[in-house]
């Protein structure tokens, strides 16, 4: 079947790691998105994995992908407040030409 | 990456009505989307609308309750028809970009509340 699991809060505080953890299910995806969304605005892409890589760096942004055991994470360093958001994790679900995605992790950031 | 305007961002409405949301993107695309989103739940695909044919619905979702036109290669509507409060939640327009990854990108949302 098709899911995508994520816990949907978590707090840190500023200037600490956050480690986003998502799982899936379909086996088949060739692509792993990580997805922010800020109040009243469309979600935006933030990064993405091809599904034979395990590891993609960009700035403060690190994605983990373990193919094995279908979990994604996803790490900002150095968490600052404006990283306050909604963080979606979706699969590119090739045996549907679709993307699904996970219900979020709202990230909120203490002082 | 393409710029996606919809209209309306927000609006109240009343059970039984009907609503038509507005998707205008600022390049041609081949493929748009409609997606749900619930409050605190995931995005749903309600429908895939290509230009010069019939949306593809998701299962779940009917042409009925969802019309859909895509008169052309920038441009399409979402209908929601004879609403109920469950309808309430915001309704997001994603185009396709980078079609090798599938990245999607999205409108603000149309959030919708039916009384």
């Amino acid at each position: 079947g098709e899911d995508v699991e994520q816990s949907l809060f978590l707090s840190v505080r500023e200037g600490d790691s956050s480690v986003i953890n998502c799982t899936y299910t379909d086996s088949s995806s060739t692509y792993l998105y990580w997805y922010k969304q800020e109040p009243g605005a469309g979600l935006q892409l933030l990064t993405y994995i091809f599904s034979n890589m395990d590891m993609k760096q960009d700035q403060r942004l690190t994605v983990l992908l373990n193919k094995k055991d279908k979990h994604l994470s996803l790490r900002i360093a150095d968490t600052q407040t404006g990283d306050s958001a909604i963080y979606f994790c979706a699969e590119s679900m090739r045996s549907a030409s679709k993307i699904i995605f996970g219900s979020g992790t709202r990230l909120s950031i203490r002082p | 990456s393409a710029v996606i305007s919809q209209k309306p961002s927000r609006d109240i409405c009343q059970r039984g009505t009907s609503l038509t949301i507005q998707c205008q993107v600022d390049s041609q695309v081949t493929m748009m989307f409609w997606y749900r989103q619930q409050p605190g739940q995931s995005l749903t695909l309600i429908a895939t609308a290509n230009q010069g044919s019939e949306a593809t619905y998701e299962s779940g979702f009917v042409i009925d309750k969802f019309p859909i036109s895509r008169p052309n290669l920038t441009f399409s509507t979402l209908t929601v028809s004879n609403m109920s409060p469950e309808d309430s939640s915001i309704y997001l327009c994603s185009v396709e970009q980078n079609s090798g990854a599938n990245v999607l990108t999205f409108g603000a949302g149309s959030r919708l509340t039916v009384l």
